[in-house]
């Protein structure tokens, strides 16, 4: 089992609407992400997790809260969001620290994410 | 992190080899390269990564310059489900080792 699990693949929510994004895996891995994606650009990193510790917040605004409550789980949680944060919002997923520059992540298919 | 340069855009016929530079001329002695790609409606995928010797897998080869100020991401036959964007990553050792940090990559496109 390869896979990194995303709901909701869609979500539409207002600006004073409270959502969550969750993302699953069970390979194992103990270091989780999230990524934000507009069109035509490249992912960019927003959060990490390491042994369900947040190890890099990449100075994303606190109208997103991650969560890592065990180590297959990741939420994303969503307040007051604007409209410029509609995105692609991707999570991944590794074994460990990636070492010495080796290593690789899992992407999940992403939440597709409207702010009316 | 080190940066990389990609073209924009690339095309190729199906059944064809594809060559996808990436110029890296700031690369560390310790920085590995990495290739992810992302297609259409889906997240990134790893693909290869190489320290100095070229590599190959199941997906591609990965041909690295002797200098390592470049390397080439080979399709030794491109399919039309190698259409996608490809990022060309620098990643350094155990200090930014959490961070995977994409450029702008390169779009490919397959012709039939």
């Amino acid at each position: 089992d390869t896979e990194v699990t995303q709901t909701p693949k869609h979500l539409v929510m207002g600006m004073t609407n409270k959502k969550s994004l969750k993302c699953e895996q069970h390979m194992g891995h103990r270091a989780m992400y999230w990524y934000k994606q507009k069109a035509k650009k490249p992912p960019e990193l927003m959060f990490v997790y390491s042994y369900e510790k947040l190890s890099i917040n990449e100075s994303v605004p606190s109208r997103f809260s991650p969560e890592c409550p065990n180590s297959s789980l990741l939420n994303l949680h969503l307040h007051a969001l604007q409209p410029e944060d509609s995105a692609l919002y991707l999570c991944a997923s590794s074994q460990d620290r990636l070492l010495r520059g080796t290593g690789e992540l899992f992407f999940g298919e992403g939440s597709r994410l409207t702010v009316l | 992190d080190a940066k990389t340069t990609q073209p924009n855009s690339m095309e190729s016929n199906e059944e064809e080899p594809v060559h996808l530079p990436c110029n890296h001329s700031t690369i560390s002695g310790t920085d590995y390269i990495h290739w992810y790609r992302q297609l259409p409606s889906q997240g990134p995928e790893y693909v290869i990564h190489g320290l100095t010797s070229n590599v190959n897998n199941r997906m591609a080869s990965l041909a690295i310059a002797e200098d390592r100020k470049s390397s080439t991401l080979i399709l030794h036959r491109a399919t039309l489900r190698d259409a996608a964007v490809y990022y060309c990553i620098l990643r350094g050792p155990m200090d930014s080792s959490y961070k995977l940090i994409f450029g702008s990559g390169t779009r490919l496109l397959v012709r039939p």
